[in-house]
């Protein structure tokens, strides 16, 4: 079962593009959204992360943006650069247990 | 600095032995959990813990033991392994209580024969 939902499977944008990546969660008793940034051989890193009272964040060229009544959540990247290409992973979890359930990834690839 | 470390990075074995990938962190983290990354899944949950002597299975447990005898330590044990669990394997560690970052590992890169 699916918790989270992710798309698109993979990404191919110009250099100064905006990467948009989306997930759709079904449990409403999520309240922690975060994303995470991995590179070829290492391990994912978080990257912003967010809660549901709050329908923005903003970090730099990264924005999440949350619609808690459509139960979905995206990845905003401005000005992409050659140099965010990585896969992108949502997740999302609920209450203190901080057990994370992650979407299937992103592959994003910036061209120069 | 503090860190997270998993050994070995690379490992093959065969189908039927009983392996062990470690986990290590410096940070003091209470809890630590093991995944595993395959193509079109993500990361999957495999167990997990909130402190010394607890442990808990998460969404793929079948074939996998862990156990925690101090607050650094996570080993995963397959204790018989199939080809099935030909996989990437990230430890992570975190804080206790929501919305606390999981610092994850390197990796381990397992492959059955």
């Amino acid at each position: 079962q699916q918790q989270v939902k992710q798309s698109p499977q993979s990404l191919i944008v110009q250099k100064g593009g905006i990467s948009i990546i989306n997930c759709a969660y079904e449990n409403t008793a999520f309240d922690y959204f975060p994303w995470y940034q991995q590179f070829p051989g290492k391990g994912p890193a978080l990257l912003i992360a967010i809660r549901p009272d709050v329908s923005e964040k903003k970090e730099g060229r990264f924005t999440i943006s949350f619609n808690k009544s459509a139960k979905q959540f995206s990845l905003h990247i401005m000005d992409s650069q050659p140099g965010d290409s990585a896969t992108y992973f949502c997740a999302a979890s609920s209450g203190a247990t901080n057990k994370l359930i992650f979407g299937t990834g992103t592959l994003l690839a910036v061209q120069p | 600095d503090a860190e997270i470390t998993q050994s070995p990075r690379h490992k093959i074995t065969e189908t039927g032995r009983q392996v062990t990938l470690a986990c290590h962190q410096t940070w003091n983290h209470n809890n630590m959990f093991w995944y595993r990354q395959d193509l079109g899944h993500g990361l999957r949950l495999i167990h997990y813990s909130y402190g010394v002597q607890d442990t808990n299975k998460g969404e793929v447990s079948d074939g996998y033991s862990v156990s925690r005898s101090n607050t650094e330590d996570l080993p995963l044990t397959l204790e018989s392994a199939a080809s099935s669990q030909t996989s990437v394997y990230f430890c992570a560690s975190s804080h206790a209580g929501l919305g606390n970052e999981q610092f994850f590992g390197p990796g381990t890169r397992l492959t059955v024969l």
